[in-house]
């Protein structure tokens, strides 16, 4: 019973570095989001999926780009990291049915960017 | 500009005794509103939630309160344990269309001390 799953767990970057955070989902929910979480600034939505082929921008999503060729993927791709984007990440879906609110969060990717 | 706030940082409170975690929001338009939980290193686990349409929500030892004229809901917990020691994180979405997002609270760090 996978739910969400993020990959790597830790990574570390240098400036100007570009990478990508994975993440999958095997409940075949519609919707998809990536979230920040900043010590004092709570969990912030940088970017979300409706559906395949469906993205829009969160709260913060300068620096960050996303796609969604699948249903059960949504990667998050850093092209070049700052300083500022040292955060971890949370990838989180949830179903877009009536009554179906809650998300499912993955277990976080913690990166650090030097 | 904040739509969900959770004004306290931090709580400590002996075990036994009732917690109360409060909440507040700004959007009038959030019409469902959750409870997460979050242990260090791990992601936010779904704890209780509560649709406008109530101003109660009871799950065991958690109550969710929800005063819609105030824009205010509170989680208490009773009784506490030391294993409820986590951030606690309040969130809110409105329904309609694709408005799937949950925005959320900064968090409350609970700490129970036996």
């Amino acid at each position: 019973n996978a739910g969400v799953t993020q990959t790597p767990k830790f990574q570390v970057l240098k400036t100007g570095q570009s990478m990508t955070l994975q993440c999958a989902q095997d409940m075949n929910h519609e919707y998809m989001s990536w979230y920040r979480q900043d010590p004092g600034m709570g969990l912030r939505l940088i970017h979300y999926s409706v559906g395949a082929g469906i993205t829009d921008q969160g709260e913060v999503p300068n620096g960050y780009n996303v796609s969604r060729s699948t249903t059960e993927d949504f990667p998050l791709r850093l092209l070049s990291a700052a300083p500022s984007q040292t955060s971890v990440y949370f990838c989180a879906s949830r179903g877009t049915g009536g009554g179906n609110e809650k998300l499912f969060f993955g277990s976080g990717t913690q990166l650090s960017v030097l | 500009d904040q739509q969900v706030k959770q004004n306290s940082p931090s709580l400590s409170v002996q075990e036994g005794r009732i917690s109360i975690l409060n909440c507040d929001y700004t959007n009038s338009m959030f019409d469902y509103f959750l409870w997460y939980k979050k242990y260090p290193a791990e992601g936010p686990t779904f704890l209780i939630s509560i649709s406008s349409i109530k101003d109660k929500n009871e799950d065991g030892r958690f109550t969710v309160f929800l005063n819609k004229s105030a824009k205010h809901l509170s989680l208490h917990i009773v009784p506490s344990q030391p294993g409820d020691s986590a951030v606690y994180f309040c969130a809110a979405s409105g329904r309609g269309g694709s408005n799937y997002k949950l925005t959320f609270g900064k968090g409350t760090l609970l700490t129970v001390n036996p």
